[in-house]
């Protein structure tokens, strides 16, 4: 099992430029999770997805979209890039049953927006 | 809502001597509660979690935790650091029912040798 993978590993971004970021997980878990990571802050949760088809916003949607392409695979774009959105971009997925709710997060991407 | 506190940016620790994180929470009703490890430019490993039954937790690499709900805690401990132990520590709560999590900060721990 690979778990969580997330593509690209980096990328540099210029002001107004468009991407998506790619999140896969191969554990058969119905939740996914886009988080953010800034230092001093924590992680703050960006759109999750409680199964497949359904969406919902988190503490920071504003500037992204999300789409939950299957129950494997869960995109975040960013459709106009902003420096404010330079951040370490986490995948997380979890299976919100009896036996366990922890997520699983994925390496992650680091996204510089000059 | 839910919140976490983690009110220490960075705990130092000789190697061998026992190790605290220290994490308050709020959240209405009854919590979920987490502690993940990061190291650098990794993603989060889960280390515990506490969700019902004994208020003392154990899980992966020695650590334990234990569930204070009049103090609202959820402290982290570890009888004897490593030097390996250095790393960035996060606590998170879940309010049962709602599937996500708040973290708290963040806590740099460093074990000297």
């Amino acid at each position: 099992n690979a778990g969580v993978t997330q593509t690209p590993k980096f990328q540099v971004l210029k002001t107004g430029q468009s991407m998506t970021l790619q999140c896969a997980q191969d554990m058969n878990h119905n939740s996914m999770y886009w988080y953010r990571q800034d230092p001093g802050m924590g992680l703050r949760l960006i759109y999750y997805s409680a199964s497949e088809g359904t969406t919902d916003k988190g503490e920071v949607p504003n500037g992204y979209n999300v789409s939950r392409l299957n129950k494997r695979e869960f995109s975040l774009r960013l459709e106009s890039a902003a420096p404010s959105q330079t951040s370490v971009y986490f995948c997380a997925s979890s299976e919100a049953d009896t036996r366990s709710y922890e997520q699983y997060f994925g390496p992650g991407t680091r996204l510089t927006v000059t | 809502a839910q919140s976490v506190a983690q009110p220490e940016d960075q705990v130092n620790v000789a190697e061998g001597n026992p190790l605290t994180v220290k994490c308050t929470y709020s959240v209405s009703g009854n919590p979920y509660l987490f502690w993940y490890v990061q190291y650098p430019n990794r993603g989060l490993q889960f280390l515990l979690k506490y969700i019902t039954g004994d208020n003392l937790v154990k899980g992966s690499y020695g650590f334990e935790a234990e569930f204070n709900k009049s103090q609202t805690s959820f402290h982290l401990k570890k009888p004897s650091a490593l030097v390996s132990d250095s790393a960035l520590y996060f606590c998170a709560v879940e309010r049962r029912g709602n599937n996500r999590l708040a973290f708290g900060k963040g806590n740099q721990v460093v074990v000297i040798p």
